[in-house]
């Protein structure tokens, strides 16, 4: 399978708990974007990586979350002291650098903080 | 501030019937503006960019500067058009890539 990858598909954890995410993006690609979606809403953007440099991080994102992308390939997402609001699907992205690039999207990561 | 606006959460219509999801943007320059979609169970996906000009499964969307309006259209609906649509462009100082709220498309048989 060649498409973007996101593990684990579920994660339960208990509020205060820490989790990570992983993403693996479609080889080529050099962007790469973290997205929350709620039941009812869009993709919410998070923050995007171009290569191993972050370029943009969303106000809406508390300190508690941070990502990596250390070699321009894969990318993680930590988030730290876990809370009932976390609870989303996290989904990733990738795409060509570019105008009019087309996003590819992982199956995403459903988060239940109980 | 750089957005697309979906003003439907819900658009029911019966299998033949007409289909327009509305999308309006607020964006300064030349936008680029695509239409994306998820039927149940899978995966988010590219339906159509508005560079190509291309009708993909029947629908397209015409970009309307004048009116900052970006709707996707289809004239004979099929129940498995059923799907969330969202509508999304590149913005911001970053450019990166926005959705909006969504429609699910809800095709009666």
């Amino acid at each position: 399978d060649t498409g973007v990858s996101q593990d684990p598909r579920h994660k339960i954890t208990k509020r205060g708990q820490n989790v990570t995410f992983r993403c693996d993006p479609i080889s080529e690609h050099n962007r790469l974007y973290w997205y929350r979606q709620t039941l009812g809403q869009g993709p919410e953007f998070l923050t995007y990586f171009q290569n191993e440099a972050q370029l943009e991080k969303s106000r809406l994102l508390s300190d508690r979350f941070s990502a990596e992308r250390p070699k321009g390939s894969f990318s993680t997402l930590e988030i730290q002291r876990t809370e009932q609001g976390d609870s989303a699907m996290y989904l990733c992205a990738s795409s060509e650098q570019g105008p009019n690039t087309e996003a590819f999207f992982g199956q995403g990561t459903r988060l239940t903080v109980v | 501030a750089q957005r697309v606006t979906q003003p439907e959460k819900l658009l029911s219509v019966f299998k033949g019937a007409p289909v327009e999801l509305k999308c309006n943007y607020s964006y300064s320059g030349s936008p680029e503006l695509f239409w994306y979609v998820q039927y149940s169970r899978q995966r988010l996906q590219l339906l159509l960019r508005h560079i190509s000009r291309e009708s993909i499964k029947g629908f397209t969307a015409d970009l309307n500067k004048g009116e900052t309006s970006f709707h996707l259209k289809k004239p004979f609906a099929q129940e498995e058009d059923s799907a969330m649509y969202y509508c999304a462009f590149y913005g911001g100082a970053t450019n990166k890539l926005i959705f909006g709220t969504g429609t699910l498309l809800a095709v009666q048989p």
